[in-house]
């Protein structure tokens, strides 16, 4: 069956360090991505995307990478600053959104 | 504000009575979607509707619950008899409905409803 899941719970960097999320899934035909931002008590704030047929793709301070031989994709941002603390949820696309667990981000000075 | 909004945002009721959720997309979008989630987890989802048909249901879409979006503008969902088991925060999306999946949804606040 279908799972997007997240290697790591929690993840704690330095203001100012890159950091990486990771995430896998399982199903070989997902064709569509999407990284989603959640701060507490808030919706979930889309981030970047990334289609099947691409490796990677560039934002402002994020990347994110698809590696679609080991069904692995990971969010890179660059710089962390304290404003990017929050949890962060790969999701594959259909017509509806499947999530995974999530990782949290702390930044600390 | 233009984004997607929800009402109320905090819903505290006993076991065995009935709420309404209310969501109000962003005005030009043709999807709307309902989506449910628990402390500590990624949003589960509901259901969908594109403009007022509803296209698709979850079987976590129990027959308690109940949603609708009769103009194809804004939606409810109701749950009915609530349980314990019910406490969440209540997710809305909407999008435009764009073909060939990148369709960005783009969600409310939530709903959190606890059931006592």
């Amino acid at each position: 069956g279908e799972s997007v899941g997240l290697h790591l719970p929690t993840l704690s960097v330095q203001e100012g360090d890159n950091s990486i999320i990771n995430c896998a899934y399982s199903n070989s035909a997902s064709d569509y991505f999407i990284w989603y931002k959640q701060e507490s008590g808030k919706g979930p704030q889309f981030i970047i995307d990334i289609r099947s047929n691409m490796d990677k793709r560039q934002g402002q301070r994020v990347t994110v990478l698809l590696n679609k031989t080991v069904k692995h994709l990971s969010l890179q941002i660059a710089a962390t600053q304290p404003g990017d603390s929050a949890v962060y949820f790969c999701a594959e696309k259909t017509d509806k959104l499947i999530f995974g667990t999530g990782t949290r981000l702390q930044v600390f000075p | 504000d233009t984004g997607v909004s929800q009402n109320p945002r905090h819903k505290i009721t006993k076991r065995g009575q009935n709420v309404t959720f209310r969501c109000d997309p962003i005005s030009e979008h043709n999807r709307l979607y309902w989506y449910r989630q628990t402390l500590g987890q990624g949003p589960e989802f509901l259901t969908y509707f594109q403009n007022e048909a509803q296209l698709e249901k979850s079987r976590l879409l129990s027959d308690r619950f109940s949603a609708e979006r009769p103009k194809g503008s804004f939606s409810t969902l109701e749950i009915q008899r609530t349980e314990q088991g019910d406490s969440a925060m209540y997710l809305c999306a909407s999008s435009m409905g764009l073909a060939g999946g990148q369709d960005t949804q783009y969600f409310g606040p939530g709903t959190r409803l606890t059931v006592l």
